[in-house]
């Protein structure tokens, strides 16, 4: 199956500072979404992007789908962004998860 | 309510039993899905609907799983003669349409433990 790997897998961050993650899959894909796993456990979804590059306040992404990678940008963090990072692919009928990036933000 | 909704939020059952897991999906999405997250790990798929039917239920691990969506919206996930190794968070999402062209919501999940 395809494989969906994240970087990087842990990340420490002091509040206010930007950062960057990426997803790589190993094939072609139909769409991709990047969800925020806080602590509570809880999954949101963050950015549809099967291509091309999307803002939302502080979040952005970009998907390059000939590439096969996508990237996530968080700039000015903050404490609340803490939690887990997932990219998903969709293949078809289901989405592969990515392994994740579990990111801290510390004041 | 307006999300996804899965009840019980927690459930613990005796190794051998049987458990039933709910999802009420957002209401006017068809698609559901069925995820499992281990410790640490990213969600596992498990089924997928489009309406009553199960597109692809290819990540139900064994026989022991079902799931069924007999009018279209809430799903329930089956597990027969539960072992430890079922221990996880189930999670359910829906989607207007499909994940191919909508986005994904979820619950906040099931927390199965097996003892």
């Amino acid at each position: 199956g395809i494989q969906v790997e994240q970087s990087p897998p842990d990340l420490i961050l002091q509040e206010g500072a930007n950062s960057t993650l990426r997803c790589n899959f190993s094939d072609s894909v139909n769409n991709l979404q990047w969800f925020h796993q806080n602590p509570w456990g809880q999954l949101i979804n963050l950015f549809y992007i099967p291509s091309g590059t999307k803002q939302n306040g502080r979040l952005s992404a970009t998907t390059v789908a000939t590439e096969r990678y996508s990237l996530l940008y968080i700039s000015s963090s903050q404490t609340t962004d803490s939690g887990v990072y997932f990219c998903a692919v969709d293949t078809g009928n289901q989405f592969y998860f990515g392994t994740g990036t579990s990111l801290t933000v510390i004041p | 309510g307006a999300g996804v909704s899965q009840t019980p939020s927690n459930k613990v059952t005796e190794k051998g039993k049987y458990v039933e897991l709910r999802c009420d999906p957002i209401s006017g999405h068809t698609a559901l899905y069925w995820y499992r997250q281990s410790l640490g790990q990213g969600p596992e798929f498990l089924i997928y609907f489009q309406g009553t039917g199960a597109a692809d239920d290819s990540g139900l691990p064994n026989d022991r799983f079902f799931a069924v969506r007999p009018e279209g919206s809430v799903s329930t996930l089956k597990i027969q003669r539960t072992e430890r190794g079922d221990s996880a968070v189930y999670l359910c999402a829906s989607s207007l349409f499909s994940s191919y062209n909508s986005p994904l919501h979820f619950g906040n999940g099931t927390r199965l433990t097996v003892t």
